[in-house]
Formats: structure tokens, sequence, C-alpha cells
């Protein structure tokens, strides 16, 4: 039973790298999230798609694009990698675009030079 | 504004009971959830309240108070590998989770 998976389970970076995260799930869940957590703060929404084609903005979207091609795989790319881009970043998927239960990935942990 | 309000960190005993207060302020509400989240791992689900009131699960019940902007979660019969954060995530208006920054809970042996 895989759930949620992400690539890689950790990076290290040059500043002004392009970086590609991998999260890919098999429960078909409609909903798709990504968050970063950061010590002291609580888990912050980056984008998110409540289904395959469209994506939307969540609080903190600078710097970082979404696509959802299809129902199963939701990349998060960094364009041009920055310092402050480093973090722990989660992938979370819910079968509801209501309040529903969220499963998250193991997590990603990116360290930006 | 959105504020979510949670002790950072608290110690109990092995064997012991601890309640773990969020209060919150959220543009709109549709329900509150709480994750609990070890070391270096994922949060994973506990609880969800919509309605006032306790709702037990095992050792592990939450509690609501809408009018409040107020839960709790309470953990009993405390065991080691209760250590560790437990998030508090109330529901806004547009069913977007506001995350507080989480409790470490210790326990002692």
């Amino acid at each position: 039973i895989a759930g949620i998976t992400q690539a890689p389970t950790s990076q290290i970076l040059a500043a002004g790298r392009r970086m590609t995260l991998r999260c890919t799930q098999d429960m078909r869940h409609n909903a798709m999230y990504w968050y970063r957590q950061d010590l002291g703060l609580g888990l912050r929404l980056i984008h998110y798609s409540n289904t395959a084609g469209t994506t939307g903005k969540g609080e903190v979207p600078d710097g970082y694009s979404v696509s959802r091609a299809n129902t199963d795989d939701f990349p998060l790319t960094l364009a041009s990698a920055v310092p402050s881009q480093t973090s722990v970043y989660f992938c979370a998927s819910s079968d509801s675009t209501g309040a529903g239960e969220l499963f998250f990935g193991e997590g990603s942990r990116l360290t930006v030079l | 504004g959105q504020n979510i309000d949670q002790p950072t960190e608290m110690t109990a005993t092995e064997g012991a009971i601890v309640q773990i207060n969020c209060t919150y302020q959220t543009s709109g509400f549709n329900g509150l959830f709480w994750y609990q989240q070890h070391a270096g791992e994922a949060p994973t689900f506990l609880s969800y309240n919509v309605l006032d009131g306790l709702e037990e699960k095992g050792r592990f019940s939450s509690f609501l108070s809408r009018s409040k902007g107020y839960s709790y979660l309470l953990l009993k019969e405390l065991q080691m590998k209760d250590s560790a954060s437990y998030l508090c995530a109330p529901v806004n208006s547009n069913y977007q989770l506001i995350w507080g920054a989480g409790t470490k809970l210790i326990i002692k042996p």
C-alpha cells in the first residue's frame, strides 16, 4: 500500500537552480496539496488542486509552480531556488474538496545554499 | 485575521492524562482537525470535530466549543509512543485548513 509517494526525500541545492519535487498518489483522490513546514510555524499551504486540470494558490505561492496533468501526479517546481525556500515540503491528498481528512507523503527535506 | 494558539511544549508522565488546548480565530468555520506528527515524520489524522461536544476514540478524545473558538485534545493512559507534536487545524470558509505551530508533547517514564 503506497498511498502518497514523494521524491526526493532529501536534497541539497545551490541557489538559482531549478528543482522539481515529485508527488504521486494511488488513492484516486481528487484534491492534492503542497505544504511547507518550518520550525516554529504551522504548515503553510503553497498550492493546491481540487481536481485534475485545475490548480490554485495557497498562502505562500511565490517562487513555486505546480501542474496537475492527471489525477495521480502533482509536482512542485522551484524555478530559481533561494535560501528562504529551505524547508520540509509535504504533499497531501484528500478524497474531498471540503473538510476531508488529509493523507500526507513522508516529506521532502530541501536545503538551498 | 486568522490565528491559532496552542502551547509550544508540554511534559507529562507515562500513564497519566494530558489535555492540549487550542484556541482559534478563522474566517468562517467548517470543523477542526487534530493531527499527530512524530519527529521527522508526516502528520497523521487523529480526529475531526464539526459540532460542539466531546468525541471519544480509544485513548484519545477531542472537544470543540464553536462559540468560544476553543478545542482540546485529551490523551489518557499516556504511553512513551505518544511523544510527538499535536497539530490543531480549524477549517475556514474556503475549506482550507489553518494550521497551528503544534504542541510538542514530551512523555517521561
